[in-house]
């Protein structure tokens, strides 16, 4: 597996609350994305970044920001966590050529 | 945008059949179909890829095939055994180094 770790890896929290996720990489890799895993919609995109402070939205951008202030660190934050945001997030990271590669996962109840 | 539907949304077979699953896309611009396999509770971890440029690529028992006049491609696994059971994901490049995902496919192999 790439050098790709996520934490926490699993969090339980409350309606309401902040939460922040964070991805790590060692592979130096420009681009990184946060994903959301449910079921019956595979995989989509939530934010990306293309370089240290730079991001943009993906799909399902409502209710999340993310910060990138190193190459190595992505972070996603839900700034009031509802119970629809309850999911599997997968943080991946690419370089040029597209191929995206996958961190471990965080799974996130809201309860 | 770009869209990816994949079908089926489940695969049974036996033990040493042959399965495939089939991908379209929207976007006549994407250039970049890469195919995730993702055991139960583990990230994706991407199994091939195809570019634009070529109509089928093989890797022992798993192949790719591009047909960019329809638009859709498809993943063909054969001989297939237990270890293969899992939930497959095709995906289609589109603008900045993004990806768009399809639903994806549990394929069942049943010794």
């Amino acid at each position: 597996d790439a050098g790709i770790t996520q934490s926490p890896r699993h969090k339980v929290t409350e309606t309401g609350t902040p939460v922040t996720l964070r991805c790590h990489q060692t592979e130096n890799h420009r681009y990184m994305y946060w994903y959301r895993q449910d079921p019956g919609h595979g995989l989509r995109l939530i934010h990306y970044s293309y370089g240290v402070k730079d991001t943009d939205k993906g799909e399902v951008s409502d209710g999340y920001s993310v910060s990138r202030s190193k190459t190595e660190d992505f972070l996603l934050t839900l700034e009031s966590a509802t119970s629809s945001q309850t999911s599997v997030y997968f943080c991946a990271i690419s370089e040029w050529d597209y191929e995206q590669y996958f961190g471990p996962g965080t799974r996130l109840t809201v309860t | 945008g770009e869209n990816v539907e994949q079908h089926p949304s489940t695969l049974s077979v036996q033990e040493g059949d042959s399965a495939v699953i089939k991908c379209t896309y929207s976007d006549s611009a994407s250039n970049y179909f890469p195919w995730y396999k993702q055991e139960l509770g583990k990230r994706p971890q991407l199994i091939i890829d195809i570019r634009s440029n070529v109509g089928e690529k093989k890797d022992q028992r798993i192949a790719v095939t591009l047909n960019k006049t329809a638009k859709h491609f498809s993943l063909h696994i054969t001989e297939t055994q237990p270890e293969d059971s899992a939930v497959y994901f095709c995906a289609a490049s589109t603008g900045f180094q993004k990806l768009v995902f399809g639903t994806g496919t549990r394929l069942l192999v049943s010794p």
